[in-house]
């Protein structure tokens, strides 16, 4: 999976804090996707984002969770007051505008909530 | 609502002994069906792109096929490094938009 990267690999945080992940697209990519894989679940949907806007959030938890992919720099994918519910791999994609080409993943953030 | 639905959940096969996945999809307007690999602890890693029926695609013993219902990935005689879970994907009929995955197929592939 080079190109996409995903830091930090592993995040461990308490009951209530904040989490912040980060996505760096593949270079030439300016379309990025999250997506998240509970224990034992598929891959679900969260939300796609062009640089500064975002296309489709109909994936996001109503409550906590944000993304934004600003001009410059990653993007980022923050939960507030996490909730033991959320420990989960979340996984970044990204593909290329205007073009079949397939999303590309990166290896995912381990999310665990003590 | 689009579904995705893969079966088996769970395949073991033996070195050498060949076999298929199935991937049954309701979306309306298909853009494409994707097939990804993933390995444990990793991201999907892409393996092909259908878009439309009668679609065939090859990559050294994986071949992927896409009727109007179904895309079968088969796999002609594996190797224990093809183990890994399978991930069929459906992507609807507008440019960049999300991709909605079954929930995979577990192969083994025992020396």
């Amino acid at each position: 999976n080079a190109g996409v990267m995903q830091n930090p690999r592993h995040l461990v945080r308490r009951r209530g804090q904040e989490a912040r992940l980060r996505c760096s697209p593949m270079k030439g990519h300016s379309h990025v996707y999250w997506y998240r894989q509970l224990p034992e679940e598929g891959l679900k949907f969260m939300v796609y984002l062009q640089k500064e806007n975002i296309i489709d959030e109909s994936g996001m938890p109503k409550e906590r969770f944000s993304a934004e992919f600003p001009k410059e720099g990653p993007s980022i994918l923050r939960i507030q007051q996490v909730v033991r519910g959320d420990s989960a791999a979340y996984f970044c994609a990204s593909s290329p505008v205007g073009s079949n080409q397939p999303q590309h993943f990166g290896d995912g953030t381990r999310l665990s909530i003590l | 609502e689009d579904q995705v639905t893969q079966s088996p959940e769970a395949l073991r096969l033996q070195e050498g002994e060949s076999s298929s996945l199935n991937c049954s999809y309701t979306v309306s307007g298909l853009r494409g069906l994707f097939w990804y690999r993933q390995d444990p602890g990793k991201g999907p890693e892409f393996l092909f792109t259908l878009y439309s029926a009668g679609e065939e695609k090859e990559k050294e013993r994986l071949k992927a096929t896409l009727t109007k219902k179904e895309s079968f990935l088969h796999i002609t005689a594996p190797k224990p490094e093809d183990s890994a879970t399978y991930l069929c994907a459906v992507q609807k009929g507008t440019s960049g938009s999300r991709l909605t995955f079954g929930e995979g197929t577990q192969l083994t592939v025992n020396p």
